[in-house]
């Protein structure tokens, strides 16, 4: 049974810090890793998606990697601000019709 | 486009009522997916379909949930009678295929508060 764990589960950082956020998951034989942000009340926005076949994405300040041997992604944020403030989550992909497993969050504030 | 719609977007009501959820999925999108998030269980899936088909529904905690997609615009979860317990958001995504691999997008979700 798939398992996602997320750590820290918060992170609190000044402005302009780059800054990575952990994800592990315990069975490497995923389709695809989707990372996701969550700001409070509100629902989830997707970020990046990384295929199995592929090492990482990239968009804009965020760069997010995979790592299926070591069962480890990683999502690297740039030059922090405080609007990046919010909860990230991530969530692996089986080959059981799209079906998302969830870890529990970092919850990141980015301090002014 | 204009993303997921899910309504209500707040539901208060009391125990033992009958609460019903609402979805529209992107236009286009075959496959849909239930999720429910707690502060203590996080995000689970619940059920999804695709192509208005149910996939799977194992993760639906009881009897007392039940879910249907009707056509490729909508679908309804439903809980008769709720308890307290399950007061909290529910979220529905969608994807173009359900294949293993698609990208999901989340609706706002429902904040649901049982009395």
């Amino acid at each position: 049974k798939q398992e996602v764990t997320q750590i820290p589960a918060a992170l609190s950082v000044p402005e302009g810090e780059n800054l990575v956020l952990n994800c592990s998951f315990t069975d490497s034989a995923i389709y695809n890793l989707q990372w996701f942000r969550q700001d409070p009340g509100k629902g989830l926005t997707s970020l990046l998606l990384i295929q199995s076949s592929q090492r990482e994405q990239t968009s804009g300040r965020l760069n997010a990697s995979l790592d299926k041997s070591s069962g480890r992604s990683t999502l690297y944020i740039a030059a922090s601000q405080p609007g990046d403030s919010a909860t990230y989550l991530c969530a692996a992909g089986g080959n059981q019709g799209g079906k998302l497993i969830f870890g529990q969050g970092t919850e990141l504030s980015v301090k002014p | 486009d204009a993303g997921v719609i899910q309504s209500p977007r707040h539901e208060v009501t009391e125990m033992g009522q009958e609460v019903t959820l609402r979805c529209k999925p992107i236009s286009g999108h075959n496959s849909l997916f239930w999720y429910r998030q707690t502060m203590m269980r996080g995000l689970e899936l619940l059920i999804y379909f695709n192509n208005n088909v149910p996939i799977d529904d194992s993760g639906m905690p009881e009897d007392r949930f039940s879910a249907k997609m009707p056509n490729a615009s909508f679908s309804t979860l439903k809980i008769q009678p709720s308890e307290p317990r399950d007061s909290a958001v529910y979220f529905c995504a969608t994807s173009t295929s359900g294949r293993a691999g698609d990208e999901q997008f989340f609706g706002p979700g429902t904040r649901l508060t049982v009395l």
